[in-house]
């Protein structure tokens, strides 16, 4: 039940853009993104119901293809603080949430 | 709004003694997770509660594992006989949600449990 996250880890110079992927095999009712910085908890990026959508968070977007049932992260013109371990969780109706195992990103000067 | 809060932050104990740890969501969120985490992996569901009914389980929670949410407020989460593998970071959040609505988690700074 766990969704499949892509890449594991990813490596940026600042400025540059990246996409992560998440997967799932079951039906879903949403998809969160959350960003972990080292020590900390989790911190809420974005959540994207069923029928498809779009979201936009300043330079972090994302999409949820539900027929597909995949969800993709795109952070454009990384910063530094963007570096952390990305994790998305699939939610499906009974309201319970899987994580993926995370993509770290690193961002460098 | 504090946020939610973990106690403890810290919690050493000998392998076979009983861990409680105590969360205290947002007050206005009628949801409240909790999760485990180790070292570089996502976190791990454990169990939810919508106000003070226990709605999810996961199969992966022993009968060692319990939790309650009395009042639909705080909630606790007991470990019983601990084991080293029980050593992680117990993480707790909480969300608004029922009624159409669906809305992200917050998450609290976590209990990290060290069995020795």
């Amino acid at each position: 039940q766990q969704p499949v996250q892509s890449p594991q880890a990813v490596i940026l110079r600042e400025g540059e853009d990246a996409v992560i992927n998440c997967s799932s095999s079951k039906a879903l009712y949403s998809v969160h993104w959350y960003r972990q910085k080292h020590g900390e908890a989790p911190v809420f990026l974005m959540i994207l119901l069923k029928g498809g959508e779009q979201k936009g968070h300043e330079k972090i977007s994302a999409s949820f293809n539900e027929k597909k049932q995949q969800s993709s992260l795109y952070l454009t013109a990384s910063q530094l603080s963007y570096s952390g371990t990305y994790f998305c969780g699939t939610e499906m109706e009974n309201n319970d949430m899987r994580f993926g195992a995370g993509t770290r990103l690193t961002v460098k000067p | 709004d504090t946020g939610v809060s973990q106690n403890p932050r810290h919690k050493i104990t000998k392998r076979g003694q009983n861990v409680t740890f105590r969360c205290d969501p947002i007050s206005e969120h009628n949801r409240l997770y909790w999760y485990r985490q180790t070292l570089g992996q996502g976190p791990e569901f454990l169990t939810y509660f919508q106000n003070e009914a226990q709605l999810e389980k996961s199969r992966l929670l022993s009968d060692r594992f319990s939790a309650e949410r009395p009042k639909g407020s705080f909630s606790t989460l007991e470990i019983q006989r601990t084991e080293q593998g029980d050593s992680a970071m117990y993480l707790c959040a909480s969300s608004l949600g029922g009624g159409g609505l669906n809305y992200g988690y917050t998450f609290g700074s976590g209990t990290r449990l060290t069995v020795v």
